[in-house]
């Protein structure tokens, strides 16, 4: 799997936007961009995933440069809740069957959330 | 629908011991993989089952094995347990194996050798 580089650590105010970097200037074109969190005592969870274009769901957003040699996640207010570790992780989906079918996780990015 | 479980989520056992962990996948899904968590090496890869069969593993000495059972249900066994194994255990499934499926995880087993 390519490597991603983000962030050790990120700041942000309750329910102000923030946007969560990635670069990942060694990607493939096969290679979709996949973010994780990890909330404290939990097990990580899916958050949203893409290739070229943007992407939105109902727990966040997903900007995707034009060359795809960086991203960002983009939580639109945050919350207390939102207070996590925040892994970006590029998977190839066209190596299926015996080939890697397990999640690469680098240390991510340690958000808080100041009330 | 229920999510991943894992059974049991706090164990703590002593060096030379042997132990096993279970995970009950979310109905349907077929894919299982384990993780370590650990603070030193972060989330590492143990193993990954798909229809009872191991489609993939990580780094981790032959000490650590898993299986799965028809009903998609894994375990993973430690045996010969060391100081080092300490750490949180997870599992998580997906509809199908392959590199591009959404995984979801289970809260963890914590692990301590004492």
């Amino acid at each position: 799997d390519a490597k991603t580089t983000q962030p050790n650590s990120m700041e942000s105010n309750e329910e102000e936007p923030v946007h969560l970097p990635c670069n990942h200037s060694t990607i493939s074109g096969t290679d979709y961009i996949h973010w994780y969190r990890q909330l404290p005592s939990q097990g990580p969870e899916y958050v949203i995933h893409g290739l070229t274009s943007n992407v939105n769901n109902r727990m966040a957003s997903l900007a995707i440069a034009e060359d795809r040699k960086s991203s960002t996640l983009i939580l639109h207010r945050a919350t207390l809740r939102d207070a996590a570790v925040y892994y970006c992780i590029l998977r190839d989906p066209m190596n299926y069957g015996g080939s890697q079918g397990n999640l690469i996780f680098g240390k991510g990015t340690k958000l808080s959330v100041k009330p | 629908k229920a999510g991943v479980t894992q059974t049991p989520r706090y164990l703590i056992k002593t060096r030379g011991q042997q132990v096993t962990l279970s995970c009950s996948p979310i109905s349907g899904h077929r894919s299982v993989s384990w993780y370590q968590q650990t603070p030193g090496q972060g989330l590492q890869f143990l193993f990954e089952y798909f229809s009872e069969t191991q489609r993939n593993k990580g780094n981790f000495p032959g000490r650590f094995s898993g299986r799965q059972f028809s009903n998609s249900r894994s375990e993973m066994n430690v045996s010969t347990l060391e100081l080092g194994d300490s750490a949180l255990y997870l599992c998580a499934s997906s509809l199908t194996s392959g590199r591009a499926r959404e995984q979801f995880f289970g809260p963890g087993t914590r692990l301590t050798v004492l």
